[in-house]
């Protein structure tokens, strides 16, 4: 049981590009979310989704986009890259409602130049 | 507008003594409060939670104390070990209508456990 996983760990990106961060969890849980994390910050909700087919934005979504086309897979998409983008991202999955355990993926840590 | 808060970026903390970290919240809305903890480059992990509906819970050396009229809750770990070393988050949910009821973190703190 691998939990939730993330690919890549780590990326450099020129600004204007564009990348999807990786998410899948093998735990069958209907919600998962994407957060980013910036330099002595807390976690900043991006998107998340309540199951398949289903999306809705956070608190900072401008930039990004998501699909969710299976249970287990949440991917995320950054289009034209920003230097303000520059962040470490994390993918978490739980159960149902913020009261149950989120279970967080390992981060990838993006850089914007 | 940062709605919960943790105001003491870092605490250092000898080994066997207690930890006492602070989250303070301005939403009267929330009503429901964890704790996660983070090691260097690993993702969060639950530590423990808490219901609006009570006012303390505890699993193991750790301890969440909630003081809704003073919008602060408080974790305690006893007796610190140098394993708890980390950044621990507090945050909250609730109050935000929806099925999700999405989680606002605190900036965290970072403690560390001398031996």
């Amino acid at each position: 049981n691998a939990g939730v996983t993330q690919t890549p760990k780590f990326r450099i990106l020129k600004i204007g590009q564009s990348m999807t961060l990786q998410c899948t969890q093998d735990m069958n849980h209907n919600y998962m979310y994407w957060y980013r994390q910036d330099p002595g910050m807390g976690l900043k909700l991006i998107y998340y989704s309540v199951g398949a087919g289903i999306t809705d934005k956070g608190e900072v979504p401008n930039g990004y986009n998501v699909s969710r086309s299976t249970t287990e897979d949440f991917p995320l998409r950054l289009e034209l890259a920003a230097p303000s983008q520059t962040s470490v991202y994390f993918c978490a999955s739980s159960y149902g409602l913020a009261t149950y355990e989120q279970y967080f993926g390992p981060g990838t840590r993006l850089t914007v130049t | 507008d940062q709605q919960v808060k943790q105001n003491s970026p870092s605490l250092s903390v000898q080994e066997g003594r207690i930890s006492i970290l602070n989250c303070d919240y301005t939403n009267s809305m929330f009503d429901y409060f964890l704790w996660y903890k983070k090691y260097p480059a690993e993702g969060p992990t639950f530590l423990i939670s808490i219901s609006s509906i009570k006012d303390k819970n505890e699993d193991g050396r750790f301890t969440v104390f909630l003081n809704k009229s003073a919008k602060h809750l408080s974790l305690h770990i006893v007796p610190s070990q140098p394993g708890d070393s980390a950044v621990y988050f507090c945050a909250a949910s609730g109050g935000y209508g929806g099925a999700t009821n999405k989680l606002i973190f605190g900036t965290g703190t970072l403690l560390a456990v001398q031996p």
